[in-house]
């Protein structure tokens, strides 16, 4: 069975900290994805990985960085929160392929910045 | 330009009936696509996927999936209160590893 796991479902923080998501995956996927879902903008993508170490940038790539030392493993880093950083939190993964590239989400975090 | 565009409705429909979701992309080159469920609050669910034109029936659901005119959509048969959700339709280009996902329509199914 599919299994993505997310450090945390519920995540409050102050404005200017240095905040860690963490993502387990337990399925040997390659890539690995972190979104984040707000009302009426949907699922945006903030960066995703396809291998250990390797790195790309996704349409909202500002004020994150990532951390990909594992196969199984993906981190998304909020360098300095802000309040504009409160939002659903989701990381997903895949394997690679032509046809079937389903992704696959864990639980989500939902964050919120004061 | 927005890639794949969903109608946010809500879209309703009475207990027992076919809804009917539709989605539409704008890259030609898109492959293959996914229905996604998500219920308030939890993380987007695979429904299924579909890269052929044509219909792929899974249960009460169906997608159906026309390349030269661009759209797919997801058909519930006999639907249930419990289909209740937002669905996200996904296009994979191929290129990038990625998929593009649309902004979702709210089902509601009344009783």
């Amino acid at each position: 069975d599919v299994k993505v796991t997310q450090s945390s479902r519920y995540l409050v923080k102050r404005t200017g900290e240095k905040v860690f998501l963490e993502c387990v995956q337990d399925m040997d996927h390659e890539n690995m994805f972190w979104y984040r879902q707000d009302p009426g903008l949907g699922l945006r993508l903030i960066y995703f990985s396809y291998d250990v170490k390797m790195k790309e940038k996704g349409d909202i790539p500002e004020g994150y960085s990532v951390s990909r030392e594992k196969k199984e493993r993906f981190s998304l880093i909020l360098e300095s929160a802000s309040t504009n950083q409160t939002s659903m939190y989701l990381c997903a993964s895949s394997l690679t392929g032509y046809t079937s590239y389903e992704q696959y989400f864990g639980p989500g975090t939902r964050l919120t910045v004061t | 330009q927005k890639e794949v565009e969903q109608n946010s409705g809500p879209l309703s429909v009475p207990e027992g009936a076919i809804a009917s979701l539709n989605c539409t992309y704008s890259d030609r080159g898109s492959q293959s696509f996914f229905w996604y469920r998500q219920y308030s609050g939890k993380s987007p669910e695979l429904i299924m996927f579909i890269y052929s034109n044509g219909d792929k029936e899974d249960g009460r659901f169906t997608a159906q999936l026309n390349k030269a005119s661009q759209y797919v959509s997801l058909l519930i048969r006999d639907s249930q209160p419990s289909d209740s959700a937002t669905y996200l339709c996904a296009a994979f280009t191929g290129g990038g590893n990625k998929l593009t996902f649309g902004t979702g329509t709210q089902l509601k199914v009344e009783l």
